[in-house]
């Protein structure tokens, strides 16, 4: 069985900083990893995907994520928080790429 | 990759009226599409999966005399809320199975029952 979990349902951080949103998963097979970000009432947008080929891997709007077996995590980050970046964040993962599992988001604000 | 849409993006209605939500692949011959659930500040529940020609896939706890979905073509899915009520107001989005291990999402549909 396949499940993530989302440590911190909000994060906050000032503009220019760090980001980081993290993932934790659990999978009984090698698993596909995914984020992705959520608009006030629209539907999801890949940010990145993780299928078993390089671990550290970058994604749209400045963010990246690194796989790490050893402790079954896939955390998100980007090196400067901007504005527009406020918006709920979601980690998936899936065995097939058919199957989605997805924890219960992280909600980004960023402080001017 | 894939172009989603559903249709209508907003839909409020009377308790114990049917509501029908169109969720449509506008690139992409979709073989297996998803209807997921949100409520507020939550994440997204799988409801059922939609197989093309084929009777849908429900999740467990979804009651599917109550969610009907129908995905006549390899373009259209469509699921329909029979006799709404308060409770089944939520945020409903779509999605299709791309293959390479992807979904494409749709906008999603509000759903608001008076």
């Amino acid at each position: 069985a396949q499940s993530v979990t989302q440590l911190g349902s909000h994060v906050s951080v000032s503009e220019g900083a760090l980001v980081l949103l993290r993932c934790n998963y659990s999978s009984s097979v090698p698993p596909y990893l995914f984020w992705y970000v959520q608009y006030p009432n629209q539907g999801l947008q890949l940010l990145l995907k993780y299928t078993s080929a390089a671990t550290l891997v970058k994604g749209i709007n400045g963010f990246e994520a690194e796989f790490k077996k050893s402790e079954t995590s896939f955390h998100l980050t980007k090196p400067s928080a901007h504005m527009s970046d406020a918006a709920e964040y979601f980690c998936a993962v899936s065995n097939t790429g058919n199957q989605f599992y997805f924890g219960t988001g992280t909600s980004l604000t960023v402080i001017p | 990759g894939a172009v989603v849409s559903q249709h209508p993006s907003r839909v409020i209605c009377k308790s114990g009226t049917s509501v029908k939500i169109e969720c449509r692949s506008l690139d992409f011959q979709a073989t297996t599409m998803f209807w997921y659930r949100q409520f507020p500040k939550q994440s997204l529940m799988l409801m059922a999966t939609s197989n093309e020609g084929s009777k849908a896939t429900y999740e467990q706890g979804v009651e599917k005399d109550k969610f009907l979905i129908n995905h006549a073509s390899l373009t259209l899915s469509t699921l329909t809320v029979t006799s709404a009520h308060p409770e089944d107001s939520s945020f409903y989005i779509c999605s299709l199975w791309g293959g390479y291990n992807e979904q494409f999402f749709g906008p999603g549909t509000r759903l608001t029952v008076l």
